[in-house]
C-alpha cells in the first residue's frame, strides 16, 4: 500500500519567506509527527496530531512555526518569515495510533528546505 | 542528560561478518519502547526492531537482533551476516510511554552511526 509521502520533495526560498510543506500519512492512521533533520541538531521533534485532539506542538523552535491536520489526514506545516537556520530536511510520520506497543512510525521521504 | 546515546559515529565491517551497533538510553519512564531504524543514503528513514521496556525476550527481526540489557540501560543493535546494502545512517530512538493520556508520543533519536560494509 502507499507509504507516507511528503511535498514539494526540495523547496528553496529566500530568507524572510513563508514556506508551505505538505503531508499524506497512511490511511487510516491516527497519530501524525513532523520531525526536523539538520547536521547541527539531529533529529528534533516539532509537533504532534492525534485524531481530533489539540496538537502537541511542544517541540515548535518559535512561534513562526505552525501547524494544522486538515480532516484527521493531511498535514501543512507552515514556517513564516523563514531564516537560514530553518534550512534542514522536514519528516513527516504516521503511525496506526498513539498507544503503546511496537506501533512503529512510518517516515515519509522528507521536504528538503534551503533558506538563501 | 541526553536520552539516547550512540558513541560510535562510524563503523566499518566486512561483508558477511556480524557487527553490533551500540545504544544506550536514559529514561525514568518505566514503561518505554525502544526503536532502531535505517536512514540509506536515499534519505528515508526505514523501521528496523523494537523492543518494548516489559519485554522478556530480545527482539529479532531476521538478520537483526537486539541485545536489551535493561538494567544497564542499553539496546544494541546487532545485524549478522552484513551486505553491501547494510551501508547506511543508523538512529536508536526512545518512546517514552507516560500514564497520563494524551501524552505525545514521539520518539528521541540518537545522534546516528554511519555503518561502512566493505567487500
Amino acid at each position: 500500500g502507499a507509504g507516507v509521502s511528503q511535498s514539494p520533495s526540495n523547496k528553496v526560498t529566500e530568507k524572510g519567506k513563508d514556506v508551505e510543506l505538505r503531508c499524506d500519512p497512511i490511511s487510516g492512521h491516527t497519530a501524525l509527527y513532523w520531525y526536523r533533520q539538520s547536521l547541527g541538531q539531529g533529529l528534533e521533534f516539532l509537533i504532534y496530531f492525534q485524531g481530533n485532539s489539540a496538537p502537541d506542538k511542544s517541540g515548535l523552535p518559535s512561534d513562526r512555526f505552525s501547524a494544522e491536520r486538515t480532516g484527521g489526514s493531511v498535514s501543512t506545516l507552515t514556517i513564516q518569515r523563514t531564516q537560514q537556520e530553518d534550512s534542514a530536511v522536514y519528516l513527516c510520520a504516521s503511525s496506526l495510533d498513539s498507544g503503546t506497543g511496537k506501533n512503529e512510525q512510518f517516515f515519509g521521504p522528507g521536504t528538503r528546505l534551503t533558506v538563501l | 542528560a541526553q536520552k539516547i546515546t550512540q558513541t560510535q559515529p562510524g563503523m566499518f565491517v566486512q561483508e558477511k561478518e556480524a557487527v553490533t551497533l551500540d545504544c544506550t538510553y536514559d529514561t525514568s519512564d518505566p514503561s518505554y519502547g525502544l526503536f532502531w531504524y535505517k536512514q540509506p543514503s536515499s534519505g528515508e528513514m526505514i523501521f528496523l526492531i523494537y523492543q518494548g521496556s516489559y519485554d522478556q525476550q530480545n527482539a529479532t527481526e531476521g538478520r537483526y537482533s537486539l541485545n536489551f540489557q535493561k538494567a544497564r540501560k542499553s539496546a544494541n543493535l546487532v545485524i549478522s551476516a552484513s551486505q553491501l546494502g547494510d551501508s547506511a545512517m543508523y538512529f536508536c530512538a526512545m518512546r517514552e510511554d507516560p500514564i497520563s493520556s494524551g501524552s505525545a508520543r514521539q520518539l528521541t533519536f540518537g545522534s546516528g552511526t554511519q555503518l561502512t560494509v566493505l567487500p
